[in-house]
């Protein structure tokens, strides 16, 4: 069974600076999906980055990117600029390509603070 | 924000009512999902459907049962809450043949049982 690790139960940040939260993955797939999901406070939960295993080249979305590391099983979160907006917990969740595998395996999340 | 929605947000009620969580999405969306999130936050996924007359149970063992008689519209029941029930449920939604399959989810129903 694919499980989904994070490390680091919570994180803080200075605001305008960088931080990147930390997710492995272990499975035995070569294809298969990738998601950073950002939970603020009592609000919906939301996608805020996506990666293809197949694609080699690293998503980036505004100022959310990730570094992902194939072969070590590795997928983080890198948000730059950190705004107060960005203190919630993020998920890290895997989702194995094919036909019935719709179901995505989330991490225990990191609550990220962001200090003014 | 996706269009999936749940009632009530907050519920606080008795040991042994019964109480159905409610979750509508307007996107056509043919698969959806519940979880159980703890105290921890982590998720625990305790049913799901692929689509009308579908249900299956999830990862998690839940007391709960579901129905989907239509695409829209997928509530959860709980026949007796009992104080081991309270928790945030997260109601989701997926399309299949969106390649990546990634999910839209609601705002959460927090439930408390007294």
């Amino acid at each position: 069974a694919q499980t989904v690790t994070q490390s680091q139960p919570e994180m803080s940040v200075q605001e305008a600076e960088t931080v990147t939260l930390s997710c492995t993955y272990d499975t035995s797939e070569s294809d298969y999906y990738l998601f950073w999901y950002k939970q603020p406070p009592s609000r919906q939960m939301i996608l805020v980055i996506r990666q293809e295993a197949y694609k080699q080249q690293n998503a980036t979305e505004n100022r959310f990117s990730v570094n992902f590391q194939k072969a070590a099983k590795s997928f983080s979160l890198k948000i730059s600029d950190s705004q107060l907006g960005d203190a919630a917990m993020y998920f890290c969740a895997y989702r194995r390509s094919g036909a019935g595998s719709y179901q995505l395996t989330f991490g225990k999340g990191t609550k990220l603070s962001v200090i003014p | 924000e996706a269009d999936i929605y749940q009632t009530p947000r907050y519920l606080v009620i008795g040991t042994g009512k019964k109480i159905t969580l409610e979750c509508s999405q307007t996107m056509g969306h043919d698969k959806m999902y519940w979880y159980q999130q703890d105290p921890g936050m982590e998720l625990h996924l305790i049913h799901y459907s692929y689509g009308v007359n579908s249900t299956e149970k999830g990862d998690l063992s839940s007391e709960s049962t579901v129905s989907r008689i239509r695409t829209e519209h997928f509530p959860l029941t709980l026949e007796s809450a009992r104080p081991s029930h309270t928790s945030q449920y997260l109601c989701a939604s997926s399309q299949t043949g969106r390649r990546t399959g990634e999910l839209f989810f609601g705002e959460g129903s927090r439930l408390t049982v007294l």
